[in-house]
């Protein structure tokens, strides 16, 4: 069974602080990440996606790939309450299309 | 303005009642794909289909049907058969094609008593 894993947390920074969230992925053959972020009650949003080995910037978020390693981070800089949200990690299943997602890192920032 | 609707945002319904949930875009996606979300779980994938009039079943596609005969529309019918029905469901498209990012609708939250 392909899985991806996340801390489930939850995960407490102040604000201000840099927020890092992690997860693994067992399926080699997963080409594209993507990182999400849910707000209770709501539908997932896509922050960040990756593809290819190293880092990838979009403003305050900075998404890391370790292909070696099956491993994904995201680094949220400069954190703010709003950011208070859980946070879904999800690969793709092999080289298709659809995707198989952690169960989420929910992310806590005090003011 | 582009986007996912699904329609309607609550139901209730009877045990024993088949139901069917829309989901509809104007992304002009190629792929769309459904989702189950319970409380403090991720999201599990139920069917996707990646062009119209084809469809394949993900993880947990027993009690669950679906058509895709538009490219716009991919509803999904939640049969008598599912034995726990109640859950937030979650209606997702991407291109297909040179593009894997998945954007959702706003859900429909499903309760069956």
């Amino acid at each position: 069974q392909k899985e991806v894993e996340q801390n489930s947390g939850p995960l407490s920074v102040p604000e201000g602080a840099i927020a890092s969230l992690n997860c693994t992925y067992s399926d080699r053959g997963s080409q594209s990440f993507f990182w999400y972020r849910q707000y209770s009650g709501k539908s997932p949003e896509l922050i960040m996606f990756i593809y290819s080995n190293g880092d990838k910037e979009d403003g305050r978020f900075t998404a890391q790939l370790n292909k070696a390693s099956q491993y994904v981070s995201l680094l949220i800089r400069d954190s703010q309450p709003s950011d208070s949200a859980t946070y879904l990690c999800a690969a793709t299943r092999g080289a298709g299309t659809a995707l198989i997602f952690g169960k989420g890192t929910t992310l806590s920032v005090s003011s | 303005d582009g986007g996912i609707t699904q329609s309607p945002k609550y139901l209730f319904r009877k045990e024993g009642q088949n139901v069917t949930l829309s989901c509809e875009q104007n992304l002009n996606h190629d792929a769309m794909y459904w989702y189950r979300q319970d409380p403090g779980q991720g999201l599990r994938l139920i069917y996707y289909s990646q062009i119209v009039n084809d469809f394949q079943k993900g993880d947990i596609a027993e009690g669950y049907s679906v058509s895709r005969e538009k490219k716009e529309s991919f509803p999904l019918t939640v049969t008598s058969a599912q034995k726990n029905p109640t859950a937030f469901y979650l209606c997702a498209s991407s291109s297909g094609t040179g593009g894997y990012e998945q954007y959702f609708g706003p859900g429909t939250r499903l309760t069956v008593t």
